[in-house]
């Protein structure tokens, strides 16, 4: 898991804070993704950067920001949550243009919105 | 539409015995498919996938699927269950609509909980 690194790994907010969460890839990819893990459902794709362009939006509230700097870094801005936001936020990068690329993910950030 | 089916929330399992997790896709193209295992409070950890050739994939920790086309299903097996396997399991399919330069989109199912008891 150290390939892909998030932070912090577990965040409280209350909804009218505004935090950002974090992830970094130290493998080369050229494509970031953001997923929300909630229980007993599946994973939900929020956000995908290829070459640091966004090319996919999940239908995701605008109090979820995404910001790509670099092909390394992906953030995850976020601000007036509501406490059905609470779930696992998942960092993942592939090396893109090829279809058969599996995804590494990172360790997570546990998001806990009062 | 493309999904990934993965009909069992909990599958239990015990020592030693063998194990097997089912998946079953439905996609446009042709279907790459991955296994993926999470433990407790970790992301996802890559097992194995299917892109073409043999249809038996063998991957991490002594994991192996099976690719069956006609019953488009991709099932998760072990001939030996450890208790270290405990795990959450996702089966996904890779997405085939094109969105911009990007190519890696997966479709993933809910997860099959793991208990093997000792």
């Amino acid at each position: 898991e150290t390939g892909v690194t998030q932070t912090p790994r577990h965040l409280v907010m209350g909804m009218t804070n505004k935090k950002s969460l974090k992830c970094e890839q130290h493998l080369g990819h050229n494509a970031m993704y953001w997923y929300k893990q909630s229980a007993k459902k599946p994973l939900e794709l929020m956000f995908v950067y290829s070459l640091e362009e966004r090319v996919e939006n999940n239908s995701v509230p605008s109090r979820f920001s995404p910001e790509c700097p670099n092909s390394s870094h992906l953030f995850l801005h976020l601000h007036t949550l509501q406490p059905e936001d609470s779930a696992l936020y998942l960092c993942a990068s592939s090396q893109d243009g090829a279809r058969q690329n599996e995804q590494f993910f990172g360790p997570g950030t546990r998001l806990t919105v009062l | 539409a493309q999904s990934v089916a993965q009909p069992e929330d909990q599958v239990n399992v015990a020592e030693g015995n063998p194990l097997t997790v089912k998946c079953t896709y439905s996609v446009s193209g042709n279907p790459y498919l991955f296994w993926y295992v999470q433990y407790p409070n970790r992301g996802l950890q890559f097992l194995l996938k299917y892109i073409t050739g043999d249809n038996l994939v063998k991957g991490s920790y002594g994991f192996e699927a099976e690719f069956n086309k006609s019953q488009t299903s991709f099932h998760l097996k072990k001939p030996s269950a450890l208790v270290s396997d405990s795990a959450l399991y996702f089966c996904a399919v890779r997405d085939w609509r094109n969105y911009g330069g990007s190519q890696g989109n997966l479709i993933f199912g809910k997860g099959t909980k793991l208990s093997v008891k000792p």
